[in-house]
């Protein structure tokens, strides 16, 4: 079945790198993806990785995909207060589109 | 319209009650989908809709639960004799269908059933 597990809290001081650590159980994924929730607001997709590809950069985010060991990881470079949020790892499952989520990992950031 | 529309935003009701929650999707957008998150948890998957048809309707938990989609457009999932363990907050997110299938998702709808 699908599953997707991540750890529940991080904390980072402010300009340190934030690492969010997520697993996946279906190896048939096509893309993966981060999705961002702050305070009171909606879901919003933060960056995606095809399931082909290693490594993604945008900007201060990186993301690394391990896909034998079905792992995925975004870091975030110089963490800033406004990086506080909610980090849902995604994974969309091949054969019918269904993405499921993770339960959310929240990122705490130290003055 | 502009962004993923979700009606009512809050909805207390009482156990056993009849409930709708409507989902205005993003013009053309062909995917609909149905989550639910409960306090700490990430968004569960209920029910996802192509066009007008439901594409996967595993994660709806019980036949109290049941959604449509009759013009390919706006949705509602309905909860026949809510229990107080269907309160949550209901997520709709619709997605062009393009390569990377990214989703857009409303504000969702906070259902409490006393």
């Amino acid at each position: 079945g699908e599953d997707v597990e991540q750890s529940l809290f991080l904390s980072v001081r402010e300009g340190d790198s934030s690492v969010i650590n997520c697993t996946y159980t279906d190896s048939s994924s096509t893309y993966l993806y981060w999705y961002k929730q702050e305070p009171g607001a909606g879901l919003q997709l933060l960056t995606y990785i095809f399931s082909n590809m290693d490594m993604k950069q945008d900007q201060r985010l990186t993301v690394l995909l391990n896909k034998k060991d079905k792992h995925l990881s975004l870091r975030i470079a110089d963490t800033q207060t406004g990086d506080s949020a909610i980090y849902f790892c995604a994974e969309r499952v091949n054969r019918d589109d269904k993405i499921i989520f993770g339960k959310g990992t929240r990122l705490h950031i130290l003055p | 319209g502009a962004g993923v529309s979700q009606t009512p935003s809050n909805k207390v009701t009482e156990k056993g009650k009849y409930v709708e929650l409507r989902c205005d999707p993003i013009s053309g957008h062909t995917a609909l989908y149905w989550y639910r998150q409960s306090l700490g948890q990430g968004p569960e998957f209920l029910i996802y809709f192509q066009g007008t048809g439901a594409a996967d309707d595993s994660g709806l938990p019980n036949d109290r639960f049941f959604a449509v989609r009759p013009e390919g457009s706006v949705s509602t999932l309905k909860i026949q004799r809510t229990e107080r363990g269907d309160s949550a907050v209901y997520l709709c997110a619709s997605s062009s269908g393009g390569a990377t299938g990214e989703l857009f998702f409303g504000e969702g709808s906070r259902l409490t059933v006393l």
